[in-house]
């Protein structure tokens, strides 16, 4: 059973470029949610994919959108970079269900400059 | 909304010493609670949940009861260890908008242990 993994570990962007953060999900969970960590801050839930759809949004603005693939992989896009946006971005893939377990991924270290 | 609300740090300890860490939430209806802890460059780890009130979450040593009352779910050790030395995270799970079952964090608590 393979867990969570994130790509890249890390990355450094220019504010107003875009970025692609990706994840795969662990073995059979068909469901993956977004969190951005800010420093010295817990995460802040971003978004959730369940096959293929999103189903539930924090408080984000649009130009955070994201996909999720037949084979339960992940993207996370970010447009327009601004330098607030620099964070560890956390993915977490689960089964649909309230006291399932969520296994997180190790994160990708954005900064913006 | 919902909300979490634990004990600020960092706690520095010495091995062998009692532990709490403190956190309360804020939230409708009746959530499931838990709590995360973060190694250094690592990702979250999930170290015990609760799904319902007077629950005890246990796990390598620590625990925490999911108190209904007081809205209350208290993390407790008796005696930690150096390797304990990470960031602690208490959350709880509710569903969100649309149908997503999103967790809300705490903002974290630092525990280091001295030798």
């Amino acid at each position: 059973e393979t867990g969570v993994t994130q790509s890249p570990t890390h990355l450094i962007k220019t504010r107003g470029q875009q970025v692609t953060l990706r994840c795969s999900s662990q073995s059979g969970h068909n469901t993956v949610s977004w969190y951005q960590q800010a420093l010295g801050q817990g995460p802040q839930f971003i978004f959730q994919y369940y096959r293929e759809e999103e189903n539930g949004r924090g408080n984000f603005p649009p130009r955070f959108s994201g996909l999720q693939f037949p084979n339960y992989s992940s993207e996370l896009n970010v447009n327009a970079l601004e330098l607030d946006d620099s964070a560890l971005y956390l993915c977490a893939s689960s089964f649909p269900d309230r006291d399932t377990e969520a296994f997180f991924g190790q994160g990708t270290r954005l900064t913006v400059v | 909304g919902n909300s979490v609300t634990q004990m600020e740090g960092p706690v520095t300890l010495s091995e062998e010493a009692f532990l709490t860490i403190n956190c309360t939430y804020t939230a409708t209806g009746y959530p499931s609670l838990f709590w995360y802890v973060q190694y250094p460059g690592e990702g979250l780890q999930l170290l015990l949940k609760a799904t319902k009130a007077d629950d005890k979450g246990s796990n390598k040593g620590f625990e925490a009861t999911y108190r209904k009352e007081t809205t209350s779910f208290h993390l407790e050790k008796g005696s930690v260890q150096v390797s304990d030395s990470a960031v602690y995270f208490c959350a709880l799970s509710r569903i969100s908008s649309g149908s997503a079952r999103q967790l809300t964090f705490g903002s974290g608590t630092q525990l280091t242990v001295l030798p």
